[in-house]
């Protein structure tokens, strides 16, 4: 079945270490995407590719990294910068969209749970 | 700034009572507007996808409409499966891939 994981579903970090979020998709996607969900509020953008060996900052990318070498993958480090981490983490890819004028419809994985210890 | 404002926040009801959902938009060149629901504790799960106003796309109870600045998700005869939170989202101007979320509205639906 063709899909997007995450791994994994809950991560607890203590403070001051850095960890990485895997994110993996067997849809042959040009683009992939990771937002942020704090509670009771809608997503927001951290980083996204559209292409391998490269990408752009979203609207939160401070204390956030990523690294695109591959085209199934998408990992992301939250870093020490990062003090406020908590949150429920959503990767998601899609089509480049440049043969339907630019629209691409997102399909994301189930999530990870990123805690404070 | 694109912006993307969904209501009510919240949404209570009974089972068999039909309502709407509201995503009103504030973005220059849409290029398109989606439609995800949200389970408690798992990623969106697609929808529909609405291009140019006046477009309408159904699927079960759902039906979603557009015009040039808000669109609407129709349940009709809902039931407590229904219950969860609906997202939307815009595409816009010439951010390729950038999509900006409205918070969701969560719905509940009594049996």
């Amino acid at each position: 079945d063709g899909g997007i994981t995450q791994s994994p579903k809950y991560l607890f970090r203590k403070e001051g270490q850095n960890v990485t979020l895997s994110c993996e998709q067997n849809l042959n996607h040009d683009a992939m995407y990771w937002y942020r969900q704090d509670p009771g509020q809608g997503l927001r953008l951290i980083y996204y590719s559209q292409i391998v060996n490269d990408f752009q900052k979203g609207d939160i990318a401070e204390g956030y990294s990523v690294s695109r070498e591959k085209k199934e993958s998408f990992p992301l480090t939250v870093t020490s910068a990062q003090k406020n981490p908590t949150a429920f983490y959503l990767c998601a890819s899609s089509t480049n969209g440049r043969d339907r004028g630019g629209r691409e419809t997102q399909y994301f994985g189930p999530g990870t749970r990123l805690l404070v210890l | 700034e694109d912006q993307v404002t969904q209501s009510p926040e919240a949404l209570r009801l009974q089972e068999g009572e039909s309502s709407s959902l509201n995503c009103s938009y504030t973005v220059s060149g849409l290029r398109g507007l989606f439609w995800y629901r949200q389970d408690p504790g798992k990623g969106p799960e697609f929808l529909f996808t609405l291009y140019s106003a006046g477009e309408e796309k159904e699927k079960e109870r759902l039906k979603a409409t557009l015009t040039k600045k808000e669109s609407f998700l129709h349940i009709t005869a809902p039931k407590p499966e229904d219950s969860a939170t609906y997202l939307c989202a815009v595409q816009a101007g010439t951010n390729a891939g950038k999509s900006t979320f409205g918070d969701g509205t969560t719905l509940t639906v009594k049996p």
